[in-house]
């Protein structure tokens, strides 16, 4: 199993400033993912964060808004930039630890509320 | 693009009565997963089925996979509170090996 340590668990922004959401996982994988999950809604990929590489975004998701790093196996960013309202959400990091078709590990979340 | 759909998208019961929940993909999957996640809480992993027509259980749990690979169901015996919860299928989807694809998840609330 892997244990994720996500923070910060929650945060009240004003729009227009950028939050950096931090991952730590307790050993390197390979896989790492940053969901958003609105209130009462699914969770949405946003992108796919690679080490050593640029983060892989999903459709209706842009590096701009969302930039990521992956500085090693075992930790990532996610920043939400230049925040409205609208962004206001659950952000979820979810490892993989042997590939896709295998259980993912989500942390604890990070409930944004932009004001 | 592929789509993960689950009905029903709430479900309210007594305590005691059973519960299902199910899910379809509109091509085929390599994998399901599910998911629960408790008010508040993140989603954590219950099982993943792979091969066609698969179920497997889990104490009160049963979880089926279609034989086509495209439609999947997990069925609660007997609920109890501590149930409660956000049932999450999650697709892989036989194309790529690169995304997983979570349905919209049914909302079970138990009835003491």
């Amino acid at each position: 199993s892997a244990v994720i340590s996500q923070k910060p668990s929650r945060d009240i922004c004003q729009r227009g400033t950028s939050l950096t959401i931090q991952c730590q996982v307790d050993s390197q994988v390979t896989m790492m993912f940053w969901y958003r999950q609105q209130p009462g809604q699914s969770l949405t990929l946003i992108a796919t964060a690679n080490q050593g590489s640029e983060a892989t975004y999903e459709s209706g998701f842009v590096i701009d808004k969302f930039p990521i790093s992956r500085p090693n196996l075992t930790f990532s960013t996610l920043t939400v930039s230049n925040m409205s309202p609208e962004d206001s959400s659950i952000y979820l990091c979810s490892v993989c630890l042997q590939g896709m078709n295998t259980e993912a590990f989500f942390g604890q979340g990070t409930r944004l509320t932009v004001v | 693009g592929q789509q993960v759909m689950q009905i029903p998208q709430y479900q309210h019961v007594q305590e005691g009565e059973d519960f299902t929940t199910y899910c379809n993909s509109s091509t085929t999957l390599s994998n399901i997963q599910w998911y629960k996640q408790r008010p508040g809480g993140h989603p954590v992993f219950l099982i993943q089925l792979v091969k066609s027509g698969e179920v497997k259980k889990q104490k009160r749990l049963t979880f089926q996979f279609g034989e086509a690979k495209k439609n999947s169901s997990l069925h609660i015996t007997a609920t109890q509170t501590t149930d409660v919860g956000t049932y999450f299928c999650a697709g892989l989807r036989s194309t790529s090996y690169d995304k997983v694809i979570f349905g919209p998840g049914t909302s079970l609330s138990v009835i003491p």
